[in-house]
């Protein structure tokens, strides 16, 4: 099946600092690529919509100059988050959906982020 | 935002038993996928239902879309231990993006 990668896979940062978060998919071209935050034992919230060429959309209560969004390349997808408090501890997962029938969504492995 | 609510939070049963998780949004969905997530990994895709009253079989899971399409049920029948996870609904209203619903964890006693 596709392939979707995410680096790093942890990170721990000071508060006031900025974290790059990337997603790549390996063996597919994605236009769009979707970001989630998932807290723990908790459902996934969408936060962006990810599109290459274009602006990010950001879903209501998403602060976009927090979550800074780059879709670069037909195959990355990047995340800053700017400024970081704990608060933005949380699981970085994205994923990109592979055109076709079932428009299915192949999810990267997902980052933690830790700010101290 | 949109919403789609899910139930049960949680589910406990032994091995053999049946299971269903049941979503639901209050506006008409354009469709809905379905997702498993395993305890430290990353939610994999299970299916998609597109037409209203839609029924798709995968082995022992059985997976339903509402004639209205604003609900959908995921049934498992005899369940493994292999099944332990959390199943999550994703709705989809419109352009190309999915709210997911809070997810169900089962839970399977051997």
């Amino acid at each position: 099946g596709a392939v979707v990668s995410q680096h790093p896979s942890w990170v721990i940062c000071k508060s006031g600092t900025s974290v790059k978060i990337e997603c790549r998919s390996l063996d597919f071209q994605a236009t769009t690529m979707f970001w989630y935050r998932q807290f723990p034992k908790q459902s996934l919230m969408l936060m962006a919509t990810s599109n290459e060429g274009s602006k990010a959309t950001y879903e209501q209560g998403v602060e976009k100059d927090k979550f800074l969004i780059n879709h670069a390349s037909l195959t990355l997808s990047t995340l800053t988050v700017t400024s970081a408090h704990p608060e933005d501890s949380s699981f970085y997962i994205c994923s990109a959906p592979r055109s076709g029938i079932a428009y299915e969504q192949y999810f990267g492995p997902g980052t933690r982020l830790t700010v101290t | 935002g949109q919403q789609v609510m899910q139930i049960p939070q949680y589910q406990h049963v032994q091995e053999g038993e049946d299971f269903t998780t049941y979503c639901n949004s209050s506006t008409t969905l354009s469709n809905i996928q379905w997702y498993k997530q395993r305890p430290g990994g990353h939610p994999v895709f299970l299916i998609q239902l597109v037409k209203s009253g839609e029924v798709k079989k995968q082995k022992r899971l059985t997976f339903q879309f509402g004639e209205a399409k604003k609900n959908s049920s995921l049934h498992i029948t005899a369940t493994q231990t292999t099944d332990v996870g959390t199943y999550f609904c994703a709705g989809r209203y419109n352009f190309n993006k999915f709210y997911f619903g809070s997810g169900t964890k089962l839970n399977v006693k051997p």
